[in-house]
């Protein structure tokens, strides 16, 4: 079954060091998308991609970083992690596959999440 | 840009009650509309979705009309369990852009 992971679910650092987080789809989809939830907040976008060499940012996404090499992959990286980016990050993918079969392009599918902790 | 917004929680219930979350929407166009919904410790998921005026998603039991004169997509549920125990999520796509406006989530806890 097509499904979407991401790595590590627990991850603690420190103030200053550059963490990635990994987020993997077998989906074939085109859309991959990385939010964030804080409470009080509910799920704000980081940042989003449409298909290989293409980023985009969202609402929040001052201090994060995304690249998309191929189309399974759209990993997340803090530059210089700050204490305000302790929170639960969130892939999600959407979308056609690149294989041309028809699906949904608007529902996206959501990742187990990571929970990083920046002390 | 679009905008959600859903009643706050948190809704506490017994079981076997009624389940009644509201979330209206603004957007221009006509977006889609989903409920996710998210148990302790896990991703979202999706539990229903409609995409045009009229619609009704439905989904374990769940239900949810697209109403586009009152621009609202009210979750329901006739008999709620222990196991209905989640964050609820409501949402609107943004048309072409693929992107997905959430409410900020209402947290349900079912007691038996």
């Amino acid at each position: 079954d097509a499904e979407i992971t991401q790595s590590p679910r627990h991850k603690i650092t420190e103030t200053g060091r550059q963490v990635t987080l990994a987020c993997h789809q077998t989906w074939n989809h085109n859309n991959m998308f990385w939010y964030r939830q804080d409470l009080g907040h509910g799920l704000r976008l980081i940042h989003y991609s449409y298909g290989v060499q293409d980023t985009n940012k969202g609402e929040v996404s001052d201090g994060y970083s995304v690249s998309r090499s191929n189309t399974e992959d759209l990993p997340l990286t803090l530059e210089s992690a700050a204490s305000s980016q302790t929170s639960v990050y969130f892939c999600a993918s959407s979308g056609g596959s690149t294989s041309g079969s028809i699906a949904s392009t608007d529902t996206q599918y959501f990742g187990p999440g990571t929970r990083l902790t920046v002390l | 840009g679009n905008s959600v917004t859903q009643m706050e929680g948190p809704v506490t219930l017994s079981e076997e009650a009624f389940l009644t979350i509201n979330c209206t929407y603004t957007a221009t166009g006509y977006p889609s509309l989903f409920w996710y919904v998210q148990y302790p410790g896990e991703g979202l998921q999706l539990l229903l979705k409609a995409t045009k005026a009229d619609d009704k998603g439905s989904n374990k039991g769940f239900e949810a009309t697209y109403r586009k004169e009152t621009t609202s997509f009210h979750l329901e549920k006739g008999s709620v369990q222990v196991s209905d125990s989640a964050v609820y999520f409501c949402a609107a796509s943004g048309g072409s852009n693929y992107k997905l406006t959430f409410g900020k989530g209402t947290l349900l806890t079912v007691n038996p």
